[in-house]
């Protein structure tokens, strides 16, 4: 079955930049997602078709996904990012999504 | 501006069948272009999608290998609303359920219910 691994926690200074990844095998041949969840909240989209933002999303989200890895970038992260992020794939008429990573802003 | 508003028990026993609803404002059940989706969340399992129930020009459902023997998934158009049911739970289907819009059925999910946790216990 298809898997997407993510680094279990990543931390960022205030506005320096923060990337985290997702790998699966041949990732950038498929379209990658990304969902922003907080402590007792339900999961925000931030990033979808690897790169676009919805609706309401800051510009300083962004994605992009080649080879076997998708990157979602926060450029001047805030406190207020601090969050679980997944990534998420659908291969093969199923949907996966990654383990998460805890980002800390300090 | 799509709102989803699940409901449903939150305890069972093994054995039971596991039922929520989610209530959809701002778009419809029998939308030709979105998914209706329930994906469930544990510490064990993580984010896990369990299936989906759309409409084009007549009802399909998908539903995840983990738990296809024993899922449906069901529209509700008079109260423009879809349900989950899930047979024979165990206490590994203990969990935060949540349901989903997938807008173009493109395989995102831009709008989220509030989630529900469910707990299996005896």
């Amino acid at each position: 079955s298809y898997e997407l691994t993510q680094p279990p926690s990543v931390s960022v200074s205030p506005g320096q930049t923060a990337s985290i990844t997702c790998s699966g095998d041949k990732l950038g041949d498929k379209y990658a997602c990304w969902y922003q969840q907080k402590p007792g909240q339900s999961p925000v989209l931030v990033i979808y078709q690897d790169k676009k933002r919805p609706s309401g999303i800051p510009e300083r989200f962004s994605g992009s996904n080649s080879g076997n890895t998708a990157t979602l970038s926060i450029s001047g992260a805030q406190a207020m990012d601090e969050a679980d992020y997944y990534c998420q794939a659908w291969d093969s008429s199923t949907v996966v999504f990654g383990g998460g990573t805890t980002l800390t802003v300090l | 501006q799509v709102h989803l508003q699940q409901s449903g028990p939150g305890l069972l026993k093994p054995s039971q069948t596991l039922s929520l609803t989610c209530a959809i404002s701002g778009d419809s059940v029998s939308s030709n272009r979105a998914a209706w989706n329930w994906i469930r969340q544990s510490p064990s399992r993580g984010l896990e999608w369990l299936g989906r129930t759309y409409y084009r020009s007549k009802w399909y459902n998908d539903y995840a290998v983990s738990v296809k023997s024993r899922i449906s998934i069901n529209p509700d158009t008079s109260k423009n609303q879809f349900s989950l049911q899930l047979k024979s739970v165990t206490p590994e289907d203990t969990g935060v359920y949540y349901c989903a819009r997938d807008p173009y059925s493109m395989i995102w999910y831009e709008d989220w219910g509030q989630g529900t946790l469910v707990t299996v216990s005896s």
